[in-house]
């Protein structure tokens, strides 16, 4: 099975950088996703790491280290419309996708 | 945005009557799933498709059960309702061999009474 954890709360100011920590325990891995959501809306992409490294999309980057099993989102250049929750999801063999509990980041200005 | 579509979007039930919460996809994609979010717990997923007639469970799959028996629809039903399946339900679709990531529908907000 997978266990992914992931802090529930992070408030950070307007213009600063966040880094959200995932830690993950699966059997079997075929790669990590951070996914966006806003309240009632439903999820989506942000970003997708397969192997080690860092990689970056915008104002997003995401880190994975697979010996560790640990992951992390930094959001750079905070904005207000940045206030959501960030998710983070395990594709387990057979494509099995799951999800940790969700990390809430408040931007406030 | 990828063609998802979930119905009903919002349903109020009665404890103990079946329900069935239907996912239709225009993507042609091989791989649909079913979570449930309630507050503190994240996205749970019930069950998923890997193919027509290929379901396998998740985490939380009882009292619920699927089918698949087209590419395009995937249907969650709640043989019994109760009120613990009070909840957000969201289906997804993927496809490895098209692309990497999930693609999520709007949500089915159930309550039950």
């Amino acid at each position: 099975g997978q266990n992914i954890d992931q802090p529930t709360e992070m408030t950070a100011t307007e213009g600063a950088i966040v880094q959200i920590n995932c830690t993950y325990q699966t059997s079997g891995f075929n790669g990590l996703f951070w996914y966006q959501q806003h309240a009632g809306e439903a999820p989506t992409f942000l970003s997708y790491n397969v192997l080690d490294g860092l990689e970056e999309k915008g104002r997003f980057s995401s880190f994975l280290s697979r010996s560790k099993g640990y992951s992390y989102l930094l959001l750079k250049e905070l904005q207000m419309k940045d206030s959501a929750s960030y998710l983070c999801a395990i594709k387990a063999a057979g494509n099995k996708l799951t999800f940790g509990g969700g990390t809430r980041v408040l931007v406030k200005p | 945005d990828a063609g998802i579509t979930q119905s009903p979007r919002h349903k109020v039930t009665e404890t103990g009557t079946p329900v069935t919460l239907r996912c239709h996809q225009t993507e042609n994609h091989r791989y649909m799933y079913w979570y449930r979010q309630d507050p503190g717990h994240g996205l749970r997923l019930i069950h998923y498709s890997y193919g027509v007639k290929d379901t396998d469970k998740g985490e939380v799959s009882d009292g619920y059960s699927v089918s698949r028996s087209k590419t395009e629809d995937f249907l969650l039903t709640l043989e019994s309702a109760t009120s613990s399946q009070t909840s957000v339900y969201f289906c997804a679709i993927s496809d490895p061999d098209k692309n990497t990531e999930a693609f999520f529908g709007q949500g089915t907000r159930l309550t039950v009474v």
